[in-house]
């Protein structure tokens, strides 16, 4: 069973640049898509995007223009960057994948989460 | 995008009896419709996919049901580890999105 570890800088000031990544145990990236989302603290989930299996990336339209997901697959990682934080964008953030066969699977895998706080 | 409308927003049950969650989409999502249990300071984990199949490991008191708009997450004989917060999340479109989440409490 594949196990996501997610790490990255917890604390940062407005208008910085968040940058958080997600370490995949079998380096299995063929195939399958990376998505990352985040909780505000005491709400719900919120989806910020994947990259797909095909290579690209679909994002949020409410985060498009500051969001971009990448994969390293030498280094067996994916990465979230957002950039300009505001308080809003305060929360925990979790990589998450799917090991079903189509894209519109249920997330099965998810790490353990990376608490961001913007001060 | 697709608004989905968990109901109730928390619920009360003793153990042994039986707790319904409604999901209701404002565009139909087919089948495409998961549910997941996110337990205090814990990940969320998957329960349902595709509106009724049970994920692996996940005990036979969960079930799922519904199709199009509506959906329902049925929990049949409440157990002491089934305090958690529950979200349906649908896949159908982009973006995709969550409910609101439902906290279910034992008594």
């Amino acid at each position: 069973q594949v196990q996501l570890h997610q790490w990255g800088a917890g604390v940062l000031k407005p208008s910085e640049t968040l940058s958080l990544t997600c370490g995949v145990s079998d380096g299995s990236f063929s195939g399958y898509p990376w998505f990352w989302i985040r909780q505000p603290p005491g709400k719900g989930l919120e989806w910020i995007g994947r990259f797909t299996h095909t290579g690209s990336t679909d994002y949020n339209p409410s985060l498009k223009n500051r969001v971009t997901i990448s994969i390293d697959t030498s280094k067996n990682h994916f990465s979230l960057e957002m950039t300009s934080v505001t308080a809003a964008d305060t929360a925990m953030y979790y990589c998450a994948t799917l090991r079903g066969a189509a894209a519109d699977d249920g997330l099965d895998v998810w790490g353990q989460g990376t608490m961001v706080i913007v001060s | 995008e697709n608004v989905l409308t968990q109901s109730p927003t928390f619920q009360s049950g003793a153990p042994k009896e039986t707790v319904t969650i409604t999901c209701r989409a404002s565009q139909s999502v087919g089948s495409s419709l998961h549910w997941y249990q996110q337990r205090p300071g814990q990940s969320p984990k998957l329960l349902i996919k595709y509106t009724s199949q049970s994920f692996s490991g996940v005990p036979s008191r969960f079930s799922g049901s519904g199709s199009g708009t509506d959906f329902t997450l049925t929990i049949s004989g409440l157990e002491a580890e089934d305090a958690a917060t529950y979200y349906c999340h649908q896949t159908s479109t982009l973006p995709q999105t969550f409910g609101q989440g439902t906290t279910v409490e034992i008594k």
